[in-house]
């Protein structure tokens, strides 16, 4: 079992949908938790960081962590064609461990 | 601020071969790290320079190497290359030692170096 589980993709989803993005862990050793978004031909970027268990919002974009369940998600309202990209969620109690990503299509 | 400038940004190579990848971190960070990214295992990573010295190491073979220069530039090798190896190759700098962040400490990654291997 790897440390870090992201839901398989592709999403495709029609403008304005909400979307939800999820991973699964099992170090519960991890403190930081943080998604990251990567268009194509980029490198990854940083959309939001949370520590320890809790909601974090940021625009249309809201992060959730549930320790107890060892379980993060990432929510996107009214999503946009901009958004499509792909995700990766990644945590680390010193080193970065990443999910595998999700590839997001928003279509118009 | 000019971003992690990674060269080249792709490459071809042969089995056996060798290759050099380089990083350019954003001006005034000191740590370097390297991923590899396969649609098969997602981000891995390899290593991590501060201070030109190696902090830390994935689960990589030997055959995958790298060094920091006292300019905070970063040089990664992979010799006697495999078709498995075929990858794109990620860089990302950071002010500070170790991959942890807190709200001031964000991995910048570059565009990467995309090898392929034939």
């Amino acid at each position: 079992q790897k440390e870090v589980e992201q839901d398989p993709g592709p999403l495709s989803v029609p403008e304005g949908a909400i979307v939800s993005l999820n991973c699964t862990y099992s170090n519960s050793a991890f403190q930081y938790f943080m998604w990251y978004r990567q268009y194509s031909r980029k490198g990854p970027e940083l959309l939001m960081y949370t520590y320890s268990s809790g909601n974090k919002e940021d625009g249309r974009f809201t992060a959730q962590v549930d320790k107890s369940s060892k379980y993060i998600s990432l929510f996107i309202r009214d999503s946009q064609p901009s958004d499509s990209a792909t995700y990766l969620c990644a945590m680390s109690e010193e080193l970065l461990t990443f999910g595998k990503g999700i590839t997001l299509s928003v279509r118009p | 601020k000019a971003g992690v400038t990674q060269t080249p940004r792709y490459l071809i190579k042969t089995r056996g071969q060798q290759v050099t990848l380089s990083c350019s971190p954003i001006s005034g960070h000191r740590s370097v790290s390297w991923y590899q990214q396969t649609p098969g295992q997602g981000l891995q990573f390899l290593f991590e320079y501060f201070s030109e010295t190696q902090r830390n190491k994935g689960n990589f073979p030997g055959r995958f190497s790298g060094r920091q220069f006292s300019n905070s530039r970063s040089e990664m090798n992979v010799s006697t290359l495999e078709l498995g190896d075929s990858a794109l190759y990620l860089c990302a700098s950071s002010s500070l030692y170790g991959t942890y962040h807190s709200g001031a400490n964000v991995l910048t990654f570059g565009a990467g170096s995309r090898l392929t291997v034939l």
